[in-house]
């Protein structure tokens, strides 16, 4: 069992230009959510999925757009990259969305990006 | 105000001594979750111990506990018998009770070093 699966491991970018940052979980988990993580700040949330079909902002969103087609893939994307963008990218996932309960997240390995 | 605040930006301990890395958290919610992720430097997010503000005991996990104190809004983590694989950032995180998932807010965190 893998988990959850981030690609690219890490991408270095030309301001301007569209990235998606892929994001797959085999767990079957309800929840699925992205963070950025930059020094000083810790993670902030930029999107997150209750479920597949529902998609919500995050403290971050601005710049980024998400989709849920299925359970399984959470994408990010980066309509006109800029350098403020660059940093560290965490997918995570969770059984359920309802806030009850322990609902662990697990995270993914991260994506590196780098937007110059 | 800050949801999480964590006001150790490094601390070091020696191996085999037991170490506590400060957390406190501001929420108007009765029902709330707290959590404690490790870092190391190889960048992953490892989810170590979980505690809800309706439990009457302090959570334990292993080496890891969880000093919750309620009315002081603080869910300090306490590692024993350290070890030099502990070196790594720790994070604190809540959720708070909301219709519309499970979302995390994570502190800064803490850089904590191990000396042989």
């Amino acid at each position: 069992i893998a988990g959850i699966t981030q690609a690219p491991t890490s991408q270095i970018l030309a301001a301007g230009r569209r990235m998606t940052l892929r994001c797959t979980q085999d767990m079957r988990h309800n929840a699925m959510y992205w963070y950025r993580q930059d020094l000083g700040l810790g993670l902030r949330l930029i999107h997150y999925s209750n479920t597949a079909g529902t998609t919500g902002k995050g403290e971050v969103p601005d710049g980024y757009s998400v989709s849920r087609a299925n359970t399984d893939d959470f994408p990010l994307t980066l309509a006109s990259a800029v350098p403020s963008q660059t940093s560290v990218y965490f997918c995570a996932s969770s059984a359920h969305s309802g806030g009850a309960g322990t609902d662990t997240q697990y995270f993914g390995p991260g994506t590196r990006l780098t937007v110059l | 105000a800050q949801k999480i605040t964590q006001t150790q930006p490094g601390m070091f301990v020696q191996e085999k001594e037991a170490v506590t890395l400060d957390c406190t958290y501001d929420t108007s919610d009765q029902s709330y979750g707290l959590f404690w992720y490790k870092q190391p430097s190889s960048g992953e997010m490892i989810f170590l111990i979980y505690q809800g503000s309706y439990d009457e005991q302090n959570a334990t996990e292993g080496r890891y506990s969880l000093n919750f104190q309620k009315a002081r809004k603080s869910a300090n983590l306490v590692i024993s018998a350290s070890q030099l694989g502990d070196s790594a950032m720790y994070f604190c995180a809540m959720r708070e009770r909301e219709t519309s998932g499970s979302r995390l807010t994570f502190g800064e965190g803490t850089q904590l070093t191990v000396n042989p």
